[in-house]
């Protein structure tokens, strides 16, 4: 199975901060991998598939980069209604992984 | 609008058996995967399985293989996840979710179906 390690696990930042998420893979998935954000109590939300293509509907500060094995999520602005956890997936082999999550609180 | 609408909250004695749905909207259910994702309370995302309606192909995380079954009805949009004997240990939410046309992402989400198995 592939492993997918997301760092850190949590963070805290102020709006208007940049935040960057990693996700490393433990082994090369090329660009199979996608990102979600999930707020409590809600179902996750697609942000991010194919490592770096931004779902419709989802705001241009989010973003992704990565292929091989490492990949990352950058939110260029933090907003107050980006809190929640995130989540990213390989899509390259079964069985699907995701990563073990990193929550997102705003100071 | 495409949706999935999930049946609802669930209660169940350990050894019961349970079938819950997801039921889709809005597009041609037929021709997309619908995936399963457990998520244990204050825990990650686990994919179980997918199911393609079209053909009732079904795939499983060797998780669990054997431990529940995936089926959909196409007459009815629906897909199914069910367990034959509840443990306490399926105590999670499930959702399910459509697939993405060319890789295997998932949007958009059902509600979740919360399954609770207590004595």
């Amino acid at each position: 199975d592939i492993q997918l390690t997301q760092s850190p696990s949590f963070l805290s930042a102020s709006v208007g901060d940049r935040v960057t998420i990693t996700c490393r893979a433990s082994q090369g998935i090329s660009n199979y991998l996608a990102w979600y954000q999930q707020k409590p109590g809600k179902a996750p939300k697609l942000l991010i598939y194919a490592a770096s293509i931004l779902q419709s509907g989802v705001p241009s500060r989010f973003s992704g980069s990565g292929s091989g094995t490492e990949f990352t999520l950058t939110i260029s602005s933090l907003q107050p209604e980006d809190f929640g956890t995130y989540y990213c997936q390989q899509l390259s082999s079964h069985p699907l992984t995701f990563g073990g999550g990193t929550k997102v609180e705003i100071k | 609008e495409v949706q999935l609408v999930q049946s609802g909250a669930e209660v169940k004695k350990p050894g019961e058996s349970l079938k819950i749905s997801c039921k889709g909207s809005g597009y041609s259910f037929t021709n997309y995967w619908i995936g399963w994702v457990r998520q244990m309370p204050g825990k990650g995302l686990e994919w179980m399985g997918t199911i393609y309606p079209g053909d009732s192909d079904t795939r499983y995380s060797p998780s669990f293989q054997g431990q529940v079954t995936i089926s959909a009805d196409k007459s009815i949009n629906t897909a199914y996840l069910q367990w034959s004997s509840l443990k306490a240990s399926d105590t999670a939410m499930y959702y399910c979710a459509r697939r993405g046309e060319t890789q295997e992402w998932f949007d958009p989400w059902g509600q979740g179906t919360l399954v609770t198995v207590s004595s």
